[in-house]
């Protein structure tokens, strides 16, 4: 199975600030016939269901606000929040479909000082 | 709008059997592949099952593997998860979510609580 580690478990910023949080696969997650990678990020808001942020790990999902930054390749991932709001209180997941057993990350909590 | 509403949970006993329903709307159902996503309270997600747009093709984790059954009816744009053998670590908040093909979830339902204990 692939293993999904991201870090930090949580983090506390302020509104305004920029945010980076990591995920790094076991195997890469680039498909080399079509050069995507096979990577997700969802937010978790609190009582909510997940929703998805961004896939193919740099896309961003129609009506994301542009301050979610997806980039990475192969194994290591990151989710940049450019400018913290009050409203990104959640947990962070990133998600491999790669391969089955599609698996997650641990998450990153998301802490508004 | 999509809207996928999941219902059947509820607290059954280890051993026992129960069905989950997710009634889609809002797209062309049979258009898309679907799956099911767990996650334990206070904990992080797990996937489940997925079933291809016809039902031919379905996938699971080993952990539910020969007891869990996902399928699906296009005429009524419903998804289902049989699950049987419940075990305690079975408990969790079920998802219903949509996929194209072998991607990610991109919308998911409000979730039913599922709890296996005697």
């Amino acid at each position: 199975d692939i293993v999904m580690t991201q870090t930090p478990s949580s983090q506390a910023v302020s509104a305004g600030e920029k945010v980076t949080m990591s995920c790094k696969s076991s195997q890469s997650l680039l498909y080399s016939e079509n050069k995507k990678n096979y990577l997700a990020w969802y937010q978790q808001k609190p009582g909510q269901s997940p929703k998805l942020l961004i896939s193919w790990a740099s896309t961003r999902e129609s009506g994301v606000p542009d301050r979610f930054i997806g980039s990475g390749s192969g194994t290591d991932f990151t989710l940049t929040i450019s400018s913290v709001q009050a409203e990104d209180l959640a947990v962070y997941y990133c998600e491999q479909y790669y391969d089955t057993p599609f698996t997650f990350g641990s998450g990153t909590k998301l802490e508004i000082k | 709008e999509v809207q996928l509403v999941e219902s059947g949970g509820g607290l059954v006993q280890p051993g026992r059997s129960l069905k989950l329903s997710c009634a889609a709307s809002g797209f062309t159902f049979s258009n898309y592949y679907m799956a099911w996503v767990r996650q334990a309270p206070k904990k992080g997600l797990e996937w489940v099952a997925t079933i291809s747009t016809s039902g031919s093709r379905t996938y699971y984790p080993d952990s539910v593997k020969g007891r869990f059954t996902i399928s699906r009816d296009n005429a009524k744009s419903s998804l289902y998860l049989q699950m049987n053998s419940l075990k305690s670590e079975d408990t969790a908040t079920y998802y219903c979510a949509r996929t194209v093909a072998i991607s990610a979830f991109d919308y998911w339902g409000q979730g039913v609580m599922v709890t296996v204990s005697s």
